[in-house]
Formats: structure tokens, sequence, C-alpha cells
């Protein structure tokens, strides 16, 4: 069973415009999240992460929001740049135990000029 | 800086053979882990090691071993490679509670 989930596989969004990424999770206990970044033939590298006791955490282009009650999050990316085409991971835990992340699937990014 | 570096990068192997992937990592960090990635799967981690000394088992550990050999180095073996072991595995450290960093992966694939 998925416990984080990324129903869409790929995206495709226009340069300057914004792109909006999502991930669902069905455990409650889950209270840190994080958003990974893979470029092919490389590791996935860390982008932003959010705490359960906050709703929106931002850098730069990037923020995060979160919806508790929804068990929802969103990774939105504000003005959406070519360099910014990839895989985008979201992963959870509990207890903030970075050791044991569970990753949804991922989301393929296209931005087209 | 280096940081996360995986041996080798790609390898083929026969069912039933064995192999050792290395990991190193230079940024002093005491949580070491091993994740594979297949399609449509995401990423799984298979062991982990909170510290030098010890490991754990993570979601998939089944068909694997692990050496936190100290704490720069966490190996990964295979004993008897099968094609469902197919797959691109990642090495990832990490401070307590803080965002793991990834090496580039090996591409493993088992005919």
């Amino acid at each position: 069973d998925q416990q984080v989930k990324q129903n869409s596989p790929s995206l495709s969004v226009q340069e300057g415009r914004i792109s909006i990424l999502n991930c669902d999770y069905t455990n409650s206990m889950f209270d840190y999240f994080l958003w990974y970044k893979k470029y092919p033939a490389e590791g996935p590298t860390f982008l932003i992460s959010i705490s359960s006791i906050k709703d929106k955490n931002e850098d730069g282009r990037f923020t995060v929001f979160l919806n508790k009650s929804a068990k929802h999050l969103s990774l939105h990316i504000v003005p959406s740049q070519p360099g910014d085409s990839a895989v985008y991971f979201c992963a959870a835990t509990e207890s903030y135990n970075t050791d044991k992340l569970i990753f949804g699937t991922g989301t393929r990014l296209q931005v087209f000029p | 800086n280096a940081g996360v570096t995986q041996t080798p990068k790609f390898q083929v192997l026969k069912t039933g053979q064995s192999m050792t992937l290395q990991c190193a990592q230079d940024m002093n960090h005491n949580s070491m882990y091993w994740y594979r990635q297949d399609p449509g799967m995401g990423l799984r981690l298979i062991y982990y090691s909170a510290s030098e000394g010890t490991t754990d088992k993570g979601e998939v550990p089944n068909g694997y071993n692990v050496s936190r050999l100290n704490k720069r180095e966490f190996s990964l073996r295979l004993e008897s490679a099968a094609p469902s072991q197919t797959s691109v595995y990642f090495c990832a450290s990490s401070e307590r509670n803080t965002e793991a960093f990834f090496g580039q992966g090996t591409r493993l694939t088992v005919v």
C-alpha cells in the first residue's frame, strides 16, 4: 500500500508560468515532508522541506504548502525555468526520523520555452 | 566536494553471481542508506545504518546484505543476484533528522 502518492506521473509547463506538483499521503503520523529533484543519470538532490507545525515554507522560487487535514502537500515553482525540468519526488516520515523516509513515485516536470 | 561516491556506475551480472556495491561519504555523516529505484515505484529503502557499527532493515531488504565498514563507508552486497534485483541503486548519507545527500547511482542489470 503506497503511503505517499504522486498521482501525476508527468507535468508540462511553459517557461515563466507556475508549476504545481502534488503529493498525497495516508499516514496521519507523518510530520516531516521533503521534496527532492532528480536529473537523469544523477542522484536526487534535496530541494525543500516542511514540518507539520507549518503550513507553508518558501525558498526562493520554491514554495511547499501542507494541508494536514487533507493529507496533501504541493510544491509550487514560480516562475518555472527550463532548468527545472526533472523528476520531483516527495518524501515523508514520522517523528522527524529521516532514517525511514517514504518516497512517492515521482512526477516528471518538463518546462518548455 | 566529492559528497557521496558510489562504485561502480554500471554493472551487468548473470543470475546467481555476487557483487558488492561500494559507497563512501566525506561529510562526516552518521547515517547512511541504500535505496533502489524502479520504474513506477519511487525510491525504496533497502538498509540503513544510523551510526558506525549498526545496520537495520528498510522496506525491501530481502536478497541483500550490508556492511558499515567505518563511518565513511557503507557497502551493499548481493550474494546471489536475481533478475528482480535489476534496478538503479542509490547510496545516501545524512546527519540525524536532516536531509539526505545522494550518490550518482549504480545501474545494475541482472540477466
